[in-house]
């Protein structure tokens, strides 16, 4: 079974800072999606980025970029320019993209890592 | 362009009662997935379903847990007869045709069993 793993609890950032949030993740498929979704105090779940696991170019929304490392199963989010509105819990989550169905559509979430921004 | 649309909110329940949460997928989706969220946890799978179909519920509770997709109106994800570790932020998704599309979450129920 797939497992995804938050080792930081909890981060903090300064205002107009950089952060990085870590996840590493356990699998022995080959093809899969890996996300970051972020949850604020209102506790919507909302998707910040996909990555495809085929894919060796890292992907990018605005301020939010991942360092994706295949090999060492690494899936880290980078937040420039941090703003009040980034703080919330982030979450990471893997989901398989096999060919044969199985359970392509189950998305396995890390515990998640409290951010604070602060000004 | 709405959202996945949840209600309610915040649902309180005493023990032994049933608790009944709605899920509106956007519009054009017809997968939607149920997951639960427990204090401190981060969300875990429930159950998969396209209309009328119960596609994957192996993430349910054996007992007292069951989830519906009519052909019409929203899915429903019933409790019966509550207990305090039901207690949770219970979220839907919803996707369109393929369900390995991006699952775009609603705002979650949150459940108080006392």
């Amino acid at each position: 079974a797939q497992t995804v793993t938050q080792s930081q609890p909890e981060m903090s950032v300064q205002e107009a800072e950089t952060v990085t949030l870590s996840c590493t993740y356990d699998t022995s498929e080959s093809d899969y999606y890996l996300f970051w979704y972020k949850q604020p105090p209102s506790r919507q779940m909302i998707l910040v980025i996909r990555q495809e696991a085929y894919k060796q170019q890292n992907a990018t929304e605005n301020r939010f970029s991942v360092n994706f490392q295949k090999a060492a199963k690494s899936f880290s989010l980078k937040i420039s320019d941090s703003q009040l509105g980034d703080a919330a819990m982030y979450f990471c989550a893997y989901r398989s993209a096999g060919a044969s169905g199985g359970s392509n559509y189950k998305l396995t979430f890390g515990k998640g890592t409290l951010l604070t921004v602060n000004p | 362009n709405a959202g996945v649309m949840q209600n309610p909110r915040h649902l309180v329940r005493r023990r032994g009662q049933e608790a009944r949460l709605r899920c509106s997928p956007m519009k054009g989706h017809s997968h939607v997935y149920w997951y639960r969220q427990l204090p401190e946890e981060g969300l875990k799978f429930m159950v998969y379903l396209q209309k009328e179909n119960i596609i994957d519920e192996s993430g349910m509770p054996k007992e007292r847990f069951s989830a519906e997709f009519p052909k019409e109106g929203p899915s429903i994800l019933r409790i019966q007869q509550v207990v305090r570790g039901d207690s949770a932020a219970y979220f839907c998704a919803s996707s369109r045709q393929r369900s390995t599309d991006t699952q775009y979450f609603g705002p979650g129920t949150r459940l108080t069993v006392l």
